[in-house]
């Protein structure tokens, strides 16, 4: 399976900044998709990133507060634009298909822990 | 619209004894089920897959789901459970074609007690 890198791991940042969030895969994978999981909260997709096109946001989610780009089949980034404190969340990449990955399974990321002051 | 519930926030339970984690979810078309466990500090990880084939499925640590169709459930089980199990148990689902996203259900905190 692949292994997925998330950087940074955690990160407190005053409101109105924004914080981009690197995820890095050991192998060429075919789709990347980002996710929330806020306090004890349960996760929600942001988007889908395709290599080669814009991402595909979920109803609530826009490209203006969560740009995304995905250079290559290995790397993604989600920027969390003008932070409010409800933007605390846990944010995770997680991978699927290309190579021995199955296109039916997800492999997630370890995370990156986000506090807005 | 995929949905899933988990009706259980927390689950308490001794040292050897069952348990069962309960997923229930909705859906008009056909569908992929999914376990996953979150330890304390850590990402997800899979615990078992239904794809299709026998509706039970097991993972290498004891644990075992079963899909039941009529029902729309797919329960988690272990007959004797370890400190080490507790964890954030979260149940998903997502469409049986193509690259699809997982819907998650709200996850069941299993607390293992001596």
């Amino acid at each position: 399976s692949a292994v997925i890198s998330q950087k940074p791991s955690r990160d407190i940042c005053q409101r109105g900044t924004s914080l981009t969030i690197q995820c890095q895969v050991d192998s060429q994978v075919t789709m990347m998709f980002w996710y929330r999981q806020q306090p004890g909260q349960s996760l929600t997709l942001i988007a889908t990133a395709n290599q080669g096109s814009e991402a595909t946001y979920e109803s609530g989610f826009v490209i203006d507060k969560f740009p995304i780009s995905r250079p290559n089949l290995t790397f993604s980034t989600l920027t969390v634009s003008n932070m409010s404190p409800e933007d605390s969340s846990i944010y995770l990449c997680s991978v699927a298909g290309g190579g021995q990955n199955p296109y039916n399974e997800q492999f997630f990321g370890p995370g990156t822990r986000l506090t807005v002051l | 619209a995929q949905s899933v519930t988990q009706l259980d926030s927390q689950v308490p339970v001794f040292e050897e004894a069952p348990v069962e984690l309960r997923c229930n979810y909705s859906s008009s078309v056909s569908v992929y089920l999914f376990w996953y466990v979150q330890y304390p500090n850590q990402g997800l990880q899979l615990l078992l897959k239904y794809l299709s084939g026998s509706t039970l499925v097991k993972s290498i640590n004891g644990f075992e789901a079963e899909f039941n169709k009529s029902q729309t459930s797919f329960h988690l089980r272990k007959p004797s459970v370890h400190i080490s199990d507790t964890a954030e148990y979260f149940c998903a689902v997502s469409l049986n074609t193509g690259f699809q996203k997982l819907v998650f259900g709200t996850g069941t905190r299993l607390l293992v007690s001596p």
